[in-house]
């Protein structure tokens, strides 16, 4: 069964737009949840996980048990976003999501 | 920061051979690495978790006679494809793991491109 869902494939908006990335996950448990982002020809990195709070590049994310959710936002987008974001769940090991293509355009 | 290489960055091999790639931490000791195998347009999947100096731990469906890992040291890991298939093509991934107060955090690899003809 698949741990981490990310609905959406590509996700596309006008620069100055707020963007919602979403991220379910499944897990009875209390969850450590990241968000890790790739750009183009650059290698995986991480963008913050929920334990530290924090916000990243404006970027935030919060958890909310009740939904299982850890959807990632941000409220102008940037052209410079534009990438690929992937949700994880950790559970001893690293779970992915599928991943959405943001695309921020001009 | 962290800083997590791999070498070759990208492989050309022919069928029947076998391949290997490197995955070394620069500037700090791991004790866990994970290998990842990412398909075009595709997520990370987990192939198997590698603990220094025991037996890697492979996923479900990863075949550990054909994916070999050697963890020998605290800052290199090692992935062989042995007897590469064109279905082995693929873009190989590798991180190294550290613990943080009370969590992990993860640095990737740049990745390793293979393709077998």
């Amino acid at each position: 069964a698949q741990r981490v869902t990310q609905p959406e494939k590509l996700l596309s908006v006008f620069k100055g737009a707020p963007v919602e990335l979403k991220c379910n996950y499944s897990y009875s448990g209390s969850p450590e949840l990241f968000w890790y982002v790739q750009y183009s020809r650059q290698r995986l990195q991480l963008l913050l996980r929920h334990i530290s709070r924090e916000s990243i590049k404006g970027f935030t994310a919060d958890l909310n048990k009740g939904e299982t959710s850890f959807h990632l936002k941000k409220p102008f987008a940037q052209e410079e976003d534009s990438a690929m974001y992937y949700c994880a769940l950790l559970i001893n090991k690293f779970y992915f999501g599928s991943g959405t293509k943001l695309n921020v355009k001009p | 920061g962290a800083v997590v290489s791999q070498h070759p960055s990208w492989v050309i091999c022919k069928s029947g051979t076998s391949v290997k790639i490197e995955c070394r931490s620069l500037d700090f000791q791991a004790t866990t690495m994970f290998w990842y195998r990412q398909f075009p347009k595709q997520s990370l999947m987990l192939m198997a978790t590698s603990n220094e100096g025991s037996k890697a731990t492979y996923e479900q469906g990863v075949e550990k006679d054909k994916f070999l890992i050697n963890h020998a040291s605290l800052t290199l890991s090692t992935l062989t494809v042995t007897s590469a298939h064109p279905e082995d093509s693929s873009f190989y991934i590798c991180s190294a793991s550290v613990r943080t107060s009370g969590s992990y955090e993860q640095y990737f690899g740049p990745g390793t491109r293979l393709t077998v003809t």
